[in-house]
């Protein structure tokens, strides 16, 4: 059974551009959630989509958005970035029963 | 507002020794999550603790999960170098949402020989 898969892998931005990742589930899993890792602030929880609805969404200000597709593939987009959105972002799918999170490898995003 | 705090943050242990990281949240869920990290990788989940009192082993690896205490613990018996990594609790949070995973800070674990 395939994992979690992230794209891209790295990024380097600028500041003031936007930038769109992408994260495809694990087959059957519904629910597809955000995270930011960084140094400072450790892992932080950015929001979480179910059935293309989002239903829960962190303390991140509103440049941070996602969505999900009818096949539960999920992106999140940043605009207006800046130095501190340089991070690892995680995302992670459950199913509907356990509630088990995997994770993807993760995008590496630097800004510059 | 939900918070997890792990202790120690910083743990630095001879091959062979055994020890505890302490896992503790601050309001009632019915979740709670180990997952481990090596540097540069992504999250591996090692256990999921659904009720109090659950314990669960996977090698060297043993946590169990208090809910009225709100207290989970990772004990490590007789470590090993590949042991060396950053483990992370995490707690569900609120409204049944599968997501929505409140972490730790993490401890980063050393095994020496």
């Amino acid at each position: 059974k395939a994992g979690v898969t992230q794209t891209p892998r790295y990024l380097i931005k600028t500041r003031g551009q936007q930038v769109t990742l992408s994260c495809s589930p694990i087959s059957g899993h519904r629910s597809v959630s955000w995270y930011q890792q960084t140094p400072g602030q450790g892992l932080q929880f950015l929001f979480e989509y179910f059935s293309e609805t989002q239903r829960n969404k962190g303390n991140f200000p509103g440049r941070f958005s996602g969505r999900q597709f009818s096949n539960s593939r999920s992106e999140m987009n940043v605009s207006t970035l800046e130095l501190g959105d340089s991070a690892l972002y995680l995302c992670a799918s459950s199913s509907t029963t356990l509630g088990e999170a995997f994770f993807g490898q993760g995008t590496r995003l630097t800004v510059v | 507002e939900l918070k997890v705090e792990q202790n120690p943050l910083f743990l630095s242990m001879q091959e062979g020794k055994n020890y505890t990281i302490y896992c503790n949240y601050s309001t009632t869920s019915d979740r709670l999550y180990w997952y481990r990290q090596d540097p540069g990788k992504s999250l591996e989940s090692l256990f999921v603790l659904l009720s109090n009192g659950a314990v669960k082993q996977e090698g060297r690896l043993m946590a169990s999960l208090d809910t009225k205490a709100r207290l989970s613990t990772l004990h490590i018996t007789a470590a090993v170098h590949d042991l060396s990594a950053t483990y992370f609790c995490a707690v569900g949070g609120h409204g049944g949402s599968q997501g929505n995973l409140i972490f730790g800070k993490g401890t980063k674990l050393s095994v020496k020989p």
